[in-house]
């Protein structure tokens, strides 16, 4: 079974531009979770969708950063404009409610990010 | 607000030793999921094990155990025959009965095998 799969694994960009990130959940996982990964710290969730509804976005900087779910399968994070404190790993996660991986968060291999 | 606490930052342990990482948490549910994760440096957070609070059997994968003290809020994790692939960063995390809802992790342990 495939994992989750994010892409592109680095992005270089300079401060003010645009930027985004894609994540595919594994098959079948309903929720998918974006998180944000600083030097040196655990991940810190940004953002948590069912399905195509984000039911918990109260840790994204909404005046920079959007995401969307369609269709309620793969996401994407945007940055736009990047700034320098945005350099960091985007971390995208996925869980099903059913089974014996119930609640478990798989993760991607994450998107690094330097803005330069 | 839950927290989770990884009092070593560091740890090291011969190869074919046993090595034990800590970690604390504080909640106020009385049920609730708490994991360890690694991340080698390709990034990739990759599940170690996994403890439901309401079972009171510490959880074991292969050479990977915990030592679940719920009263005391303790999750240690316990590495045996230690090889070299175990070298990581090691993410103590907790998350609510509504295990969907976010993990909140812990600063990690990097544990360094020493051939």
């Amino acid at each position: 079974e495939a994992g989750v799969v994010q892409s592109p694994r680095y992005k270089i960009i300079e401060k003010k531009q645009p930027v985004a990130f894609w994540c595919n959940p594994i098959s079948g996982h309903n929720t998918l979770y974006w998180y944000l990964q600083n030097l040196g710290q655990g991940p810190e969730l940004l953002i948590r969708y069912e399905n195509e509804e984000a039911v918990d976005d109260s840790q994204l900087p909404k005046d920079r950063f959007s995401a969307e779910r369609l269709k309620g399968v793969d996401s994407t994070l945007k940055i736009q404009p990047a700034e320098l404190g945005d350099s960091a790993v985007y971390l995208c996660a996925s869980s099903t409610r059913t089974g014996e991986d119930t609640d478990t968060q798989y993760f991607g291999p994450g998107t690094r990010l330097t803005v330069l | 607000a839950q927290t989770v606490t990884q009092s070593q930052p560091e740890m090291s342990v011969q190869e074919a030793e046993t090595v034990t990482l800590s970690c604390t948490y504080d909640t106020s549910e009385s049920d609730y999921y708490l994991f360890w994760y690694k991340q080698p440096p390709s990034r990739q957070m990759i599940l170690v094990i996994r403890q439901e609070a309401y079972k009171q059997q510490n959880a074991t994968e292969n050479r990977f155990s915990v030592n679940f003290q719920k009263a005391a809020k303790s999750f240690s994790l316990k590495i045996s025959d230690s090889q070299l692939g175990d070298a990581a960063m090691y993410f103590c995390a907790h998350s609510t009965n509504f295990g969907n809802e976010k993990l909140t992790f812990g600063t990690g342990t990097r544990l360094t095998i020493i051939p």
